[in-house]
């Protein structure tokens, strides 16, 4: 079965640095590869997605991702951190793309935004 | 337009009562899911209605949980007998198609006493 490690349970950045967190995973075949949001008191969002092709796709927010199959790994990236970014950031894999939604999700990764 | 909603928002039951928590999702979306949130944990797949599709019920943990999608919209998740450990956030989504982007509801926080 599929999993997802995202090995920082905690990461403060400073407004306007640089942000990378952390999803490792561990599956046999290329996965299906996702980032998702959860704002305070709001649901789930799709910040991006990775099934195919070029192996760094371009999400919402400003966001990015690179899928690295030599170190499975599909971490995420921002240039430049806003404080609205302060969030939790789930990593989540599926097996195929038509059972997205039966994606495994790690356990999260809570960002803290410092003025 | 509107996105999915659940209700309630808030639900507090005594161990052993049973529980429904209602999802409606986003119309024309033929696909729907259910998570479980447990603090401090990721998602937890549940159970998954595609069209008219049989469920998959893969997720769900044990035999008191169960779901049933009425006329391929509105969702109820049901469980009987509730336990300690079934205190969770209950999260619902819709997509258009399994393929889709998944917009999810707001959660059910469910305590139980």
């Amino acid at each position: 079965a599929q999993s997802v490690t995202q090995p920082d349970i905690h990461i403060t950045v400073s407004e306007g640095a640089s942000l990378e967190l952390r999803c490792n995973y561990s599956y046999g075949a290329t996965p299906y590869l996702f980032w998702y949001v959860q704002s305070p008191g709001q649901g789930l969002q799709l910040l991006l997605k990775y099934f195919s092709g070029d192996t760094l796709v371009q999400g919402i927010k400003g966001f990015e991702a690179e899928f690295k199959r030599s170190q499975s790994s599909f971490n995420l990236r921002k240039p430049s951190v806003h404080w609205s970014d302060a969030a939790e950031y789930f990593c989540a894999v599926a097996l195929d793309g038509t059972n997205a939604g039966k994606s495994t999700f790690g356990d999260g990764t809570t960002l803290t935004v410092k003025p | 337009g509107a996105g999915v909603s659940q209700s309630p928002s808030n639900k507090v039951t005594e161990k052993g009562k049973d529980v429904e928590l209602r999802c409606d999702p986003i119309s024309g979306h033929t696909a729907l899911y259910w998570y479980r949130q447990s603090l401090g944990q990721g998602l937890e797949f549940l159970i998954y209605f595609q069209g008219n599709s049989a469920p998959d019920k893969s997720g769900l943990p044990s035999d008191r949980f169960s779901a049933e999608r009425t006329g391929g919209s509105v969702s109820t998740l049901t469980i009987q007998r509730t336990q300690q450990e079934d205190s969770a956030v209950y999260l619902c989504a819709s997509s258009l198609g399994s393929r889709g982007e998944q917009y999810f509801g707001p959660g059910t926080r469910l305590t139980v006493t």
